[in-house]
């Protein structure tokens, strides 16, 4: 089975924190995501990224960046969190080379910025 | 543009009652179509995908899924719900555009009456 890990389930910083959110999955998918998820939103993609070092941005990029340096790691950052960014927030995985490769999602990360 | 709908935010069912979660979406192309679990606290989980072939999918737990072009609908059914049923619920959209972007729906929060 896929196994999606993110480092936290629950996170609180304060308001211009700089905020790093981990994941890593074990099974040498190429294909990495991060959604936000809110009440009556859904989910919305943030960053998604293709391979190493490669990344392409999502519906909602804004305040966000990533980071891939190794195949099995993707890193969310936020440059300077706001309480705008209070959410959960969802990593995935999928097969490499097909788009319709279903997501496996890790369990997320509720931040909290106060 | 492309998108997903799910008309119903909240369903509430007796246990034992047969279900089923509405989903539409607008897409050009014949779509790959999924629906998505997602526990209390938890990550998604696949229930069943729809790429090609036969209308009605099979997924875990119980779950099918008929796709319906003409009514550009993929909903998930259930003959009789069990109280672990109780969830939210997500329709989605994938490889949209030949891309690796998945379209959400905005969920469907599933009650089960005991």
């Amino acid at each position: 089975d896929v196994k999606v890990t993110q480092s936290s389930r629950y996170l609180v910083k304060r308001t211009g924190e700089k905020v790093f959110l981990e994941c890593v999955q074990d099974m040498d998918h190429e294909n990495m995501f991060w959604y936000r998820q809110d009440p009556g939103l859904g989910l919305r993609l943030i960053y998604f990224s293709y391979d190493v070092k490669m990344k392409e941005k999502g519906d909602i990029p804004e305040g966000y960046s990533v980071s891939r340096e190794k195949k099995e790691r993707f890193s969310l950052i936020l440059e300077s969190a706001s309480t705008n960014q209070t959410s959960m927030y969802l990593c995935a995985s999928s097969s490499p080379g097909q788009y319709n490769s279903p997501l496996h999602f890790g369990n997320g990360t509720r931040l909290t910025v106060t | 543009a492309q998108s997903v709908t799910q008309p119903d935010i909240h369903i509430t069912v007796s246990e034992g009652a047969s279900l089923e979660l509405r989903c539409n979406y607008s897409y050009g192309a014949t779509p790959y179509l999924f629906w998505y679990v997602q526990s209390p606290g938890q990550g998604l989980q696949l229930l069943l995908k729809y790429f090609s072939g036969d209308t009605l999918v099979q997924g875990i737990k119980g779950f099918e899924a008929e796709f319906k072009r003409s009514q550009s609908s993929f909903n998930l059914r259930k003959p009789s719900v069990h109280w672990s049923d109780a969830a939210e619920y997500f329709c989605a959209v994938g490889g949209t555009s030949g891309t690796y972007k998945y379209i959400f729906g905005t969920g469907t929060r599933l009650k089960v009456l005991a």
